[in-house]
């Protein structure tokens, strides 16, 4: 069964360094999504792709995050520097597979982000 | 902009008790409208969804929601739950046409009581 896969699973990085997360959608889905999910709250937009495009980027915080998905398949979200309070579980899903009319998310088993 | 609310936080039920976790949301434009349950250290998975057609939607595990448009209320039931729901369950809402940006609640977590 396809599925989004998200590496790594888990990360603990210190407060000011650099860290990436990539995720592997659903082959042929169109649209990517990257969440963020603070403990006890619901996933919130970060950035949504339309193939190589971003369509929605009003949550992402553009001074310290950054994301691509250059040739429109795999994505990688980048964090530089670390805050502490962006410890959280980072949520990929896709959607959109090209040939149907499918419209819910499919979403990965995410990263756990630990900043110290 | 659309929005969802769930207005509980947590529900605590014993097993075999029906269940109801209520879902509100608001748009000015048609939606679709989804549940999804995540377990601790996991992704979220589709329970059910709404596009189109009957209101009443049966999904995975027994669960089923019904879309009211009247009331803009999008409610999860369950006749009789099992522990292994325990679990957080997450309306979300996306309208129609354009890039389709998914927007969830805040979450229930359900608390099946043996």
């Amino acid at each position: 069964e396809a599925e989004v896969a998200q590496s790594p699973r888990y990360k603990i990085t210190e407060k000011s360094q650099a860290v990436a997360f990539w995720c592997d959608p659903i082959s042929g889905h169109a649209t990517l999504y990257w969440y963020r999910q603070i403990l006890g709250q619901g996933p919130e937009l970060l950035v949504q792709f339309q193939d190589e495009s971003v369509v929605d980027d009003s949550q992402l915080p553009k001074d310290r995050f950054s994301a691509e998905r250059l040739k429109g398949v795999d994505s990688t979200l980048k964090i530089q520097p670390a805050e502490l309070g962006d410890s959280a579980m980072y949520l990929c899903a896709s959607s959109f597979p090209r040939e149907t009319k499918n419209t819910e998310a499919f979403f990965g088993q995410g990263t756990r982000l630990t900043v110290v | 902009a659309q929005s969802v609310t769930q207005l509980d936080s947590q529900v605590p039920v014993f097993e075999e008790a029906p269940v109801e976790l209520r879902c509100n949301y608001s748009s000015s434009v048609s939606v679709y409208l989804f549940w999804y349950v995540q377990y601790p250290n996991q992704g979220l998975q589709l329970l059910l969804k709404y596009l189109s057609g009957s209101t009443l939607v049966k999904g995975i595990n027994g669960f089923e929601a019904e879309f009211n448009k009247s009331q803009t209320s999008f409610h999860l039931r369950k006749p009789s739950v099992h522990i292994s729901d325990t679990a957080e369950y997450f309306c979300a809402v996306s309208v129609r046409g354009g890039y389709q940006k998914v927007t969830f609640g805040i979450g229930t977590k359900l608390q099946v009581i043996p």
